[in-house]
């Protein structure tokens, strides 16, 4: 099955720097990789996906980077909020597949005022 | 709101016993996703239907079943509860299988003693 290693497991930044979270997944067949929020005591909220037909994808102030041949992944959070700080959770899936997606370990993000 | 309604919210019960937790999808979802998550720990997938079939499976130990019945509600059942059981229960739904969104519950904390 697919393994999906996170890092760091947590993460402190200043308000209004970037943060960037990475994973690598194992299987090669994996195509869509999505990125959850979880706020403290909150659901995981789907923020950004990408599938990998594309290298990079944004949205406002985050970022996703895709490296197939590496099979790697980053989450890029710039000009970061207090309203930031939660943990984030990688994944992996076969798009239509018959593995449902396969999450990170989670970085506890934690943007200091 | 999501619109994934689980039930119960909180759970205390003791070590040996049997509860079911159960899950809402949102109108029309047809795909049904168990995770557990422990103490500062990931989503781990348990289970996943797709319109009433059982569509793949994770860790989910033997002592754990599901079930997703004609309406698409779906039940997880947890027996012989230990100690280790204890955890924050998601269920999730998505229209289609394994791709898109995933629309989580709030959780059904369960706590054994």
């Amino acid at each position: 099955g697919e393994n999906v290693e996170q890092h760091p497991s947590t993460l402190s930044v200043q308000e209004g720097d970037s943060a960037v979270i990475k994973c690598t997944y194992s299987d090669s067949a994996s195509n869509y990789f999505p990125w959850y929020k979880q706020e403290l005591g909150k659901r995981p909220q789907l923020i950004i996906d990408i599938r990998s037909n594309v290298g990079e994808k944004k949205d406002q102030r985050i970022a996703v980077t895709l490296n197939k041949t590496a099979k790697h992944f980053s989450l890029h959070i710039t000009e970061t909020q207090p309203e930031d700080s939660a943990v984030y959770f990688c994944a992996a899936s076969i798009d239509m597949g018959r593995r449902a997606l396969t999450f990170g370990s989670g970085t506890r993000l934690q943007v200091q005022p | 709101d999501s619109g994934v309604t689980q039930t119960p919210k909180h759970l205390i019960t003791a070590t040996g016993q049997r509860v079911t937790l159960r899950c809402s999808p949102r109108s029309g979802d047809l795909s049904v996703y168990w995770y557990q998550q422990s103490l500062d720990q990931g989503l781990q997938f348990l289970i996943q239907y797709y319109n009433g079939e059982e569509r793949a499976k994770g860790n989910i130990l033997e002592r754990f079943s599901a079930q997703q019945f004609p309406d698409l509600h779906s039940e997880l059942n947890l027996s012989s509860l230990e100690l280790g059981d204890s955890a924050l229960y998601f269920c999730a739904s998505s229209v289609h299988l394994n791709t898109g969104e995933l629309f989580f519950g709030e959780g059904s904390r369960l706590t054994v003693l």
